[in-house]
């Protein structure tokens, strides 16, 4: 099976520009979790979506933002971008059949804002 | 208090030997238990996971756990350098799953 795929690899944006990144699961898994990792705060989860609906959302702003498509795809959208937001963007795939199974990981998006 | 916790390092551990990677959590809760390994610059990719009490072996990694002390842990033996990177600990929280700041280990040729 082809594994998570994540584009784009690399952004570069300015400071109040929006962005939208996209992932797509692992075929047949439902589920995709998106984070952010920094080097000062490590992994935090930002949202996760299961059959096209928000099952579960992390704490931050409302500037981020996501949705999931009939077929697994997500997007995550970032609005009015702020330099804290530079850090590596992952998402994960699992069946979503339950909160304690194995999540596997995308390559990420690295985006930096200047 | 974080959800879970992990010793930042570096540890650094010479070629062979048994490197010991610790973590502990919060929630009494948490039901399954995630090692994670990123090499820099990459995404995170799975090890192992383990769910019950006791030790649970693949290869040169143990993964150990002990619920009532809230305690999780991970033993690479015959360590090799190509080990070198950073591991990250993670449990299922409130549907979710919630992962440490990670340790990096640093294995000396």
């Amino acid at each position: 099976k082809a594994g998570v795929t994540q584009t784009p690899r690399y952004l570069i944006k300015t400071r109040g520009q929006q962005v939208t990144l996209s992932c797509s699961p692992i075929s047949g898994h439902r589920s995709v979790s998106w984070y952010q990792q920094t080097p000062g705060q490590g992994l935090q989860f930002l949202f996760e979506y299961f059959s096209e609906t928000q099952r579960n959302k992390g704490n931050f702003p409302g500037r981020f933002s996501g949705r999931q498509f009939s077929n697994s795809r997500s997007e995550m959208n970032v609005s009015t971008l702020e330099l804290g937001d530079s850090a590596l963007y992952l998402c994960a795939s699992s069946s979503g059949q339950s909160y304690w199974e194995t999540q596997y990981f995308g390559p990420g998006t690295r985006l930096l804002v200047l | 208090q974080k959800e879970v916790e992990q010793n930042s390092g570096p540890l650094s551990v010479p070629e062979g030997a048994i490197a010991s990677l610790n973590c502990t959590y919060s929630d009494r809760g948490s039901q399954s238990f995630f090692w994670y390994r990123q090499y820099s610059g990459k995404s995170p990719e799975l090890i192992m996971f383990i769910y019950s009490n006791g030790d649970k072996e693949d290869g040169r990694f143990t993964a150990q756990l002990n619920k009532a002390s809230q305690y999780v842990s991970l033993l690479i033996r015959d360590s090799q350098p190509s080990d070198s990177a950073t591991y990250l600990c993670a449990a299922t929280g409130f549907q979710k799953l919630v992962f440490g700041t990670g340790t990096r280990l640093l294995v000396s040729p």
